[in-house]
């Protein structure tokens, strides 16, 4: 079957800007949770979706924002971008939940500039 | 509160040598324990995870665990690396609480 997708790969934006982030599950799974990658913090887990609804959320400033739909696709917004959002932006999808096994695209590298 | 210590932030090995990456964790409740793997440019996968039943854990490509509860441990060992080994390695706890915390990694790297 097919695996967890993200779209775009690459992005690069301005200062200031805002952007969207796609994710595409595994068919059937209802949790969508999404992580910041970067070399000075590591992989830091900001939200999960489950069901339409956040059911857990990060230490991160409101800034960043998700959803998920009714398909189950989920969608992560940063405004006000900032150069420190740069970072590889990951998906995973799992059955239920994270403590059960997790699935994970490839990613989204964003570069602020 | 919850946090994990990947001991190595870099192990080098030669091709055909054991392997063990270390992590320790601290968990306030009966955590979920996980090893995942992630090669350049990819995403993570799951190598094996640990949820209260067998302390040894066997994971996908010859990968093991095993869960200390007395040292708060849960290392990852291989008998015989291979060059495709060669990888970023994270140790994560999951309590009940769902929110995951990572280590900051264990960057493996094969001699041939």
């Amino acid at each position: 079957k097919a695996g967890v997708t993200q779209t775009p790969r690459y992005l690069i934006k301005t200062r200031g800007q805002q952007v969207t982030l796609s994710c595409s599950p595994i068919s059937g799974h209802r949790s969508v949770s999404w992580y910041q990658q970067t070399p000075g913090q590591g992989l830091q887990f900001l939200f999960e979706y489950f069901s339409e609804t956040q059911r857990n959320k990060g230490n991160f400033p409101g800034r960043f924002s998700g959803r998920q739909f009714s398909n189950s696709r989920s969608e992560m917004n940063v405004s006000t971008l900032e150069l420190g959002d740069s970072a590889l932006y990951l998906c995973a999808s799992s059955l239920e939940a994270v403590n059960t096994e997790a699935f994970f695209g490839q990613g989204t590298r964003l570069t602020v500039v | 509160a919850q946090s994990v210590t990947q001991l190595d932030s870099h192990v080098s090995v030669s091709e055909g040598t054991p392997v063990l990456l270390r992590c320790n964790y601290s968990s306030s409740y009966s955590p979920s324990l996980f090893w995942y793997v992630q090669h350049p440019n990819k995403g993570l996968q799951l190598l094996l995870k640990y949820t209260s039943a067998a302390t040894l854990v066997k994971g996908i490509n010859g990968f093991e665990a095993e869960f200390k509860k007395s040292e708060t441990s849960f290392h990852l060992t291989k008998p015989s690396a291979h060059m495709s080994d060669a990888a970023e390695y994270f140790c994560v706890v999951s309590p009940w609480s769902y929110i995951p915390t990572f280590g900051r990694g264990t960057s493996l790297i094969v001699h041939p």
